[in-house]
């Protein structure tokens, strides 16, 4: 039973554009939630979080939004830039230490 | 430099062979994991440490075993159990305390021969 859904496996975005991947959450005790990257053969790498007494938490371009009570969270990236080619993972935390990730979203960055 | 090195980059299996992943952490983290990604699918937990000597199941345990016997060192030894081995696995590591962020590794790609 996949907790944690990203719906979009793929998005494709002009440089220079907004990106906006979306992630949607069933469990209610999720607390903490983290959007990774990750390029093709190598580990995934942390790029922003948010705890779930905030809405908004911003880092340079990327900007995470959450609404709880739609269970919902999304990353901005302004502006693309084409290093941001990479797939996405959402993942959230109930404060036990583990991660439930979603399936990922890969965006390609247009020139 | 400190990080999380996984090795080998590549491995295969033969039907019946078991064969171990090693994974080493030097940022004094007190917390392991070990994941499975499948094409099209999230990273899905297999077994996870808080603490040297002792660690509990994930999601996806079976055909899969581990041992902590020291805080920096957390292998992964994929059974002859596990059919379907075939995947990527990663293995990350969070410090006791900080919050619930996972450092990863750069991953072993493991085939059946």
């Amino acid at each position: 039973d996949q907790q944690v859904k990203q719906n979009s496996p793929s998005l494709s975005v002009q440089e220079g554009r907004i990106s906006i991947l979306n992630c949607d959450y069933t469990n209610s005790m999720f607390d903490y939630f983290l959007w990774y990257k990750k390029y093709p053969a190598e580990g995934p790498t942390f790029l922003i979080s948010i705890s779930s007494i905030k809405d908004k938490n911003e880092d340079g371009r990327f900007t995470v939004f959450l609404n709880k009570s739609a269970k919902h969270l999304s990353l901005h990236i302004v502006p693309s830039q084409p290093g941001d080619s990479a797939v996405y993972f959402c993942a959230a935390s109930q404060g036990d230490y583990k991660l439930s990730f979603g399936a990922g979203t890969t965006v390609t960055v247009r020139a | 430099d400190g990080g999380i090195t996984q090795s080998p980059k590549y491995l295969f299996r033969k039907e019946g062979q078991n064969v171990t992943l090693s994974c080493e952490q030097n940022l004094n983290h007190d917390a392991m994991y070990w994941y499975r990604q499948d094409p099209g699918q999230g990273l899905r937990l297999i077994y996870y440490s808080q603490i040297v000597n002792d660690f509990q199941k994930g999601d996806i345990a079976e055909g899969y075993s581990v041992s902590r016997e020291k805080k920096e060192s957390f292998p992964l030894t994929v059974t002859s159990a596990q059919k379907n081995p075939t995947a990527f696995y990663l293995c990350a590591s969070s410090p006791r305390t900080g919050g619930d962020i996972q450092y990863f590794g750069a991953g072993t790609r493991l085939s059946v021969l």
